[in-house]
């Protein structure tokens, strides 16, 4: 089964343009999380899809937007792009199920770089 | 939020165990305690998880405090490969709170 898919794997742009990073999950999950790796920050919670509904959000301001689509795969959205938004971004799928047990699987990450 | 404390880093002899441990002593009753790692320049990976029973499986096991506040992630045998952070969350829906991790460093 092939693992979950991020494109592209290296971006760079600078302050204020907009980007999009894409994730295709694992073939029959049904979840989609998106996480934002800083050297500083960690690893921090962006948001959760789940059957084309965003059902969890973490603490990052409105120019971080996300979709899924009917197929499950999932875009992100960064807008007028600041020099912090630099990081690693990851994508994880799971089946969705609503328990806390559902394993993430995570691909291996979109680096972006704003100068 | 339910909040994790793990050491910063630690060290271990290859082929020796390790016990990597996690602290969480504000865990509510539903909260599962997950753990992840992750090896450099690659996304996380989910070791093992368990609510109140120890629990193993063929990566690790999973060591529980009889009364929940704190946990132990077990590397039997630690190889080279085994270098990585460890990730010690706690769970009750699908919005994983990432901690800063305990960095395992392991020397041959």
């Amino acid at each position: 089964k092939a693992g979950v898919t991020q494109t592209p794997r290296y971006l760079i742009k600078t302050r204020g343009q907009q980007v999009t990073l894409s994730c295709s999950p694992i073939s029959g999950h049904r979840s989609v999380s998106w996480y934002q790796q800083t050297p500083g920050q960690g690893l921090q919670f962006l948001f959760e899809y789940f059957s084309e509904t965003q059902r969890n959000k973490g603490n990052f301001p409105g120019r971080f937007s996300g979709r899924q689509f009917s197929n499950s795969r999932s875009e992100m959205n960064v807008s007028t792009l600041e020099l912090g938004d630099s990081a690693l971004y990851l994508c994880a799928s799971s089946l969705g199920g609503t328990g806390p047990y559902n394993e993430q699987f995570f691909g291996p990450g979109t680096r972006l770089t704003v100068l | 939020d339910a909040k994790t404390t793990q050491p910063n880093s630690m060290e271990s002899n290859e082929e020796e165990p390790v016990h990597l441990p996690c602290n969480h002593s504000t865990i509510s009753g539903t909260d599962y305690i997950h753990w992840y790692r992750q090896l450099p320049s690659q996304g996380p990976e989910y070791v093992i998880h368990g609510l109140t029973s120890n629990v193993n499986n063929r990566m690790a096991s999973l060591a529980i405090a009889e009364d929940r506040k704190s946990s132990t992630l077990i590397l039997h045998r630690a190889t080279l490969r085994d270098a990585a952070v460890y990730y010690c969350i706690l769970l009750n829906n699908n919005d994983m709170r990432f901690g800063a991790g305990t960095r395992l460093t392991v020397k041959p």
